[in-house]
């Protein structure tokens, strides 16, 4: 079955605290892997791509095929980093549908 | 940067009516999908659109659902008989082409509220 566990609602860190969200899959095949954010009243943003290897706003996520994770990191928090973020699995279907499966979420406090 | 707009924000509608959700994709993608988010509860896909026609669609998106791409730059979400448990957020979302992991870009979503 296909399905991604973020298993924490909500993670509330100090200002300056590195962040770790986790995510885990559950896919046959091999997975492409993304974190979306979503900031108050705001639409879902992509913020990294497992294929990109980057890091977007100081949040690395790194694919590990082995535990079947991609979790987001930060070393250092900001105030601003507050918001909903959504762990996705893109499920290929013939190579054509690449339909989004989402986590539940973890939303991310981050106190002054 | 492009962004993908969806219409109304808000939509309130009497249980049994029909709804008609619309969204206008980027412009050169080819790939088009609804999802939804019912309050508290994870985003879950609905239905894929491409080439003038569904791809996939969910267990969700039964016979009381339906999409249109009916002039080429809208792409609709017509719910028919609507119920209450049709209460939920229902995102637009596109992707330029395939061969390779594209991201999808989202709108801002419709908050479809049925009385």
């Amino acid at each position: 079955a296909q399905r991604v566990t973020q298993p924490e609602k909500l993670l509330s860190v100090f200002k300056g605290a590195p962040v770790e969200l986790k995510c885990n899959y559950s896919y046959s095949g091999s997975p492409e892997l993304f974190w979306y954010v979503q900031y108050s009243r705001q639409r879902l943003q992509l913020l990294l791509r497992h294929i990109s290897r980057e890091s977007i706003k100081g949040f690395t996520a790194d694919l590990n095929k082995g535990e079947t994770s991609f979790h987001l990191k930060k070393p250092f928090a900001q105030e601003e980093d507050s918001a909903m973020y959504y762990c996705a699995l893109s499920a290929r279907r013939g190579g054509a549908t690449n339909k989004l499966i989402f986590g539940t979420g973890t939303l991310l406090a981050v106190q002054p | 940067e492009p962004e993908v707009t969806q219409t109304p924000s808000h939509q309130v509608t009497q249980m049994g009516q029909e709804v008609i959700l619309r969204c206008v994709p980027i412009s050169n993608h080819l790939y088009f999908y609804w999802y939804r988010q019912i309050l508290g509860q994870k985003v879950e896909f609905l239905v894929s659109f491409y080439n003038n026609e569904i791809s996939e669609k969910s267990e969700i998106f039964d016979d009381q659902f339906s999409v249109e791409r009916p002039d080429g730059s809208n792409f609709t979400l017509k719910i028919r008989s609507t119920k209450l448990e049709d209460s939920a957020m229902y995102f637009c979302a596109s992707r330029h082409r395939d061969g390779g992991p594209q991201p999808q870009h989202f709108g801002d979503g419709t908050r479809l509220s049925i009385l």
